[in-house]
């Protein structure tokens, strides 16, 4: 496996079901972190990791629950979502926590995830 | 706060004929600005990025920006479109340096279909 990849590629739930989503980046970064993607809205920053610490939180709603256990694995809990948190969501890494000024961020195929 | 527009949210050309998609732009201080491409079902794709120096960057698949700084745009262009070239095209600005750590605000994306 190379660059990020992410896992399930599809999810369906129910809004009382416990779930998660799982990324992992074999690029040897240190920094990662998740975006919601909807339609014609640009990407949402939710979270941002460096070297296992968070040091951002978009103001999610505490259904959404990161986890950061190394620097190459990121979770993302999902727990009484609701229809509107439907959405592509992406995680994304980075050399270091400074993406956007010397490197840029390498992003994964995406969880496409829909809640019933 | 740092912001970007994209002010299409579709740009229709033939192939072999040059294209442009628009970008403007919104910062305190000098901008870092990045575009990248996101195939269907794929993740978000680095293209290209301008930090300082020529006005005009290139990058991947032939696809070249040009800064303006006057004008706070960065429009994406190639001079002869491929059909391969259609896919959905986010810019993205940089933001966050007083936080210690860097990210990118991205744009709402713009598709870009290429007839044959």
């Amino acid at each position: 496996e190379t660059g990020v990849t992410q896992t399930p590629r599809h999810l369906v739930m129910g809004m009382t079901n416990k779930k998660s989503l799982k990324c992992e980046q074999h690029l040897g970064h240190n920094a990662m972190y998740w975006y919601k993607q909807s339609a014609k809205k640009p990407l949402e920053l939710m979270f941002v990791y460096s070297l296992e610490e968070r040091v951002e939180n978009n103001s999610v709603p505490s259904r959404f629950s990161p986890e950061c256990p190394n620097s190459s694995h990121l979770f993302l809990h999902l727990h009484t979502l609701q229809p509107e948190d439907s959405a592509l969501y992406l995680c994304a890494s980075s050399q270091d926590k400074m993406a956007g000024y010397y490197n840029e961020q390498f992003f994964g195929p995406g969880t496409r995830l829909t809640v019933l | 706060a740092q912001s970007v527009a994209q002010p299409e949210d579709q740009v229709n050309v033939a192939e072999g004929n040059p294209l442009t998609v628009k970008c403007t732009y919104s910062v305190s201080g000098n901008p870092y600005l990045f575009w990248y491409v996101q195939y269907p079902n794929r993740g978000l794709q680095f293209l290209l990025k301008y930090i300082t120096g020529d006005n005009l960057v290139k990058g991947s698949y032939g696809f070249e920006a040009e800064f303006n700084k006057s004008q706070t745009s960065f429009h994406l262009k190639k001079p002869s479109a491929l059909v391969s070239d259609s896919a959905l095209y986010f810019c993205a600005v940089s933001f966050g340096w007083a936080e210690g750590y860097s990210t990118l605000t991205f744009g709402k994306g713009t598709m870009l279909l290429v007839s044959p």
